[in-house]
């Protein structure tokens, strides 16, 4: 069974620029995350995605990101325009509805975002 | 919302010792602690989960214990071997159907590492 996967591996742009990442759970999996690793700091949560509902988006640092997940399979991350600050790893992950915790996630290798 | 602090931040220890890493959560009201390992180039993986009706849990040469009163929770790893090496991430969430998300809240990760 595939894993979750992420693309690009590595997105290098320039300050104001547009980048879109893809993400693609493993199949079944209702719940999807967004996290965001900046160097040296914590896995920062960004949003949840039940199927293609958006169950908790209090993680998102400014209108200049937007997640979608049509039809309740892929996620899509856009950031526009993008900054400096921005830079980082953007991990993806899903799992599936646990009896009452939160339950094992299911990391992919993350994007690379690196903003001149 | 929940603060989770990692400590140490590296770690070095000779092949066969013992490591722990220590973190600490400010929400009462977490009640899943899971250990996540992530090795270079891959995505965060899970090696070991704790509820907080359980105080200790063992996995082979790893355990984690943990103190709900004085909200710490602690990895455990005996003999260890080079292939430990990696970064470690621990982290909390609150019980699914709470009123503000049940993401995993991670703490900043504690590079490991096993020398010969």
């Amino acid at each position: 069974e595939a894993g979750v996967t992420q693309f690009p591996s590595h997105s290098v742009i320039e300050k104001g620029q547009t980048v879109t990442l893809r993400c693609d759970p493993i199949s079944g999996h209702d719940n999807l995350y967004w996290y965001r690793r900046v160097m040296g700091k914590e896995i920062k949560f960004l949003l949840h995605f039940v199927k293609e509902s958006k169950q908790d988006e209090s993680g998102m640092p400014n209108n200049r990101f937007l997640a979608e997940r049509t039809g309740g399979t892929y996620s899509t991350l856009k950031v526009q325009p993008a900054e400096l600050e921005d830079s980082g790893v953007y991990f993806c992950a899903s799992s599936q509805r646990s009896d009452g915790y939160t339950g094992e996630l299911f990391f992919g290798e993350g994007s690379r975002l690196t903003v001149l | 919302g929940e603060n989770v602090e990692q400590h140490p931040s590296t770690l070095s220890v000779q092949e066969g010792d013992s490591a722990v890493i220590k973190c600490t959560y400010s929400d009462s009201a977490s009640n899943y602690f899971p250990w996540y390992k992530q090795e270079l180039g891959k995505g965060p993986q899970l090696i070991i989960d704790i509820r907080s009706n359980v105080g200790e849990k063992k996995d082979q040469r790893i355990a984690v214990t943990l103190n709900k009163t004085a909200k710490h929770f602690s990895l455990h790893i005996t003999e260890t071997q080079p292939e430990d090496s990696a970064v470690y991430f621990c982290a909390a969430s609150r019980p699914w159907g709470s009123n503000s998300g049940y993401a995993l809240n991670f703490g900043k990760g504690t590079s490991l590492l096993v020398t010969p």
